[in-house]
């Protein structure tokens, strides 16, 4: 089946630089995006999404880039902390009625260094 | 505002014991429910969902099922577990027409010895 996949299993940075989390989808009808955050032991949280009719889209210190064209998605935290420290999953949704039937990818581990 | 209870946190249960997990939702009236399994450091794999009381879609065969007895309340069971029913279990509400994001609870990690 179709499947959602993660470029970098890990990420290291310094506090205070900017992140970029990368994901590839291959679901060419996949029509909306999620970006989750999920710290140890705990369920995941919604960060931000996109709908497939967007390039871009920003929330607070989070911008998340939709490239339909190679069928790529990326996160980007600015001024990264240290308690963003967690992994972070994209997931796709398949369009039509599938309702929260949502494809995550395997996620990307960040750590942030004080 | 709407928000998800699971319980319990952590469960640790022998082989061939039968497990019991609850979801409630509250804030909302006809949520469809979700039931997702994460092996440890995998991505999230969807292993039931409902639309109504009552009503239960599984997405894959397994040893495990799902009932939904009221409207906010969503229940993983099994009869007998097995070893490779080990790993955390999250209950999640969404995914609406037009609101396709979900909301997690806080998971439960359930060790099968």
């Amino acid at each position: 089946g179709e499947s959602v996949g993660l470029h970098l299993p890990t990420l290291s940075v310094q506090e205070g630089d900017n992140s970029i989390i990368n994901c590839a989808y291959s679901n060419s009808a996949s029509d909306y995006f999620i970006w989750y955050k999920q710290e140890s032991g705990k369920g995941p949280q919604f960060i931000i999404d996109i709908r497939s009719n967007m390039d871009k889209r920003q929330g607070q210190r989070v911008t998340v880039l939709l490239n339909k064209t190679v069928k790529h998605l990326s996160l980007q935290i600015a001024a990264t902390q240290p308690g963003d420290s967690a992994v972070y999953f994209c997931a796709e949704h398949a369009g039509g009625t599938s309702y929260g039937k949502l494809t995550f990818g395997q996620g990307t581990i960040l750590t942030v260094h004080p | 505002s709407q928000t998800i209870h699971q319980w319990p946190a952590t469960l640790v249960q022998p082989v061939g014991s039968p497990l019991s997990l609850e979801c409630t939702v509250e804030g909302t009236s006809n949520p469809n429910l979700y039931w997702y399994r994460q092996a440890a450091g995998r991505g999230l794999q969807l292993l039931f969902y409902s639309v109504g009381i009552g009503q239960i879609s599984s997405e894959v065969p397994q040893n495990l099922s799902a009932s939904r007895p009221q409207d906010r309340q969503f229940i993983l069971s099994s009869k007998k577990l097995l070893l490779s029913d080990s790993g955390f279990y999250l209950c999640a509400w969404g995914g609406d027409r037009g609101e396709e994001k979900l909301f997690f609870g806080s998971g439960t990690q359930l060790s099968v010895l």
